[in-house]
């Protein structure tokens, strides 16, 4: 199993500005991805995080808005670009070995005013 | 398209009563995995299984993966079972992506 933390917890923000949440795995992961889940919604996949190369998005996400980085195989960021308030969601990043069982962080709940 | 469909959508159960929960799937998985997310937001690792039968105290899970649908029961259900309950999938072909169904609100009443 793999033990997944997230930073920042929560926070709110002002609109037109960015956060970026870190997420980091206690052991190495093959897969990191990132997903958001908008209130009372199910998770969304936004991208995989591919260690040392640009991140692939899924359509309606583009990396202007979500540039995400993953410099190793246990640490990634997710930055939330110019925010709006459409953009309050809880975020949550996992990891896992390719096909095999995946694991969630906290997740980072978000609030922009 | 790809889809991945739970119901019901909500449940109330009395304490100590049964359920099941169904996941249908539109296509063939290398993964299948019912998560429960708290009200803090986390999600809990239930079960992993892409086929079979598995238990884990009063929950089990089964995959029929050519009838491309899981089975979660919940037994002797506690008001700490209260949650929301995810089935999420990675289609063949899509290594590591997990699709997420639209989730079973569960409520039990004390």
């Amino acid at each position: 199993s793999a033990v997944i933390s997230q930073k920042p917890s929560r926070d709110i923000c002002q609109r037109g500005t960015s956060l970026t949440i870190q997420c980091q795995v206690d052991s190495q992961v093959t897969m990191m991805f990132w997903y958001r889940q908008q209130p009372g919604q199910s998770l969304t996949l936004i991208a995989t995080a591919n260690q040392g190369s640009e991140a692939t998005y899924e359509s309606g996400f583009v990396i202007d808005k979500f540039p995400i980085s993953r410099p190793n195989l246990t640490f990634s960021t997710l930055t939330v670009s110019n925010m709006s308030p459409e953009d309050s969601s809880i975020y949550l990043c996992s990891g896992g070995q390719g096909v095999y069982e995946q694991y969630f962080g906290p997740g980072t709940r978000l609030t922009v005013t | 398209g790809i889809q991945v469909e739970q119901s019901p959508p909500d449940l109330i159960l009395q304490e100590g009563a049964n359920s099941t929960l169904r996941c249908n799937f539109s296509d063939s998985v290398n993964n299948l995995q019912w998560f429960h997310q708290n009200p803090w937001g986390q999600l809990i690792n239930l079960f992993y299984i892409p086929s079979g039968t598995k238990q884990n105290g009063r929950l089990s899970a089964t995959t029929v993966a050519t009838e491309r649908y899981s089975l979660l029961y919940i037994s002797s259900s506690q008001t700490t079972d209260s949650g929301v309950y995810f089935c999420a999938v990675e289609f063949t072909g899509n290594t590591g992506k997990l699709i997420f169904g639209q989730g079973t609100t569960l409520q039990v009443k004390p």
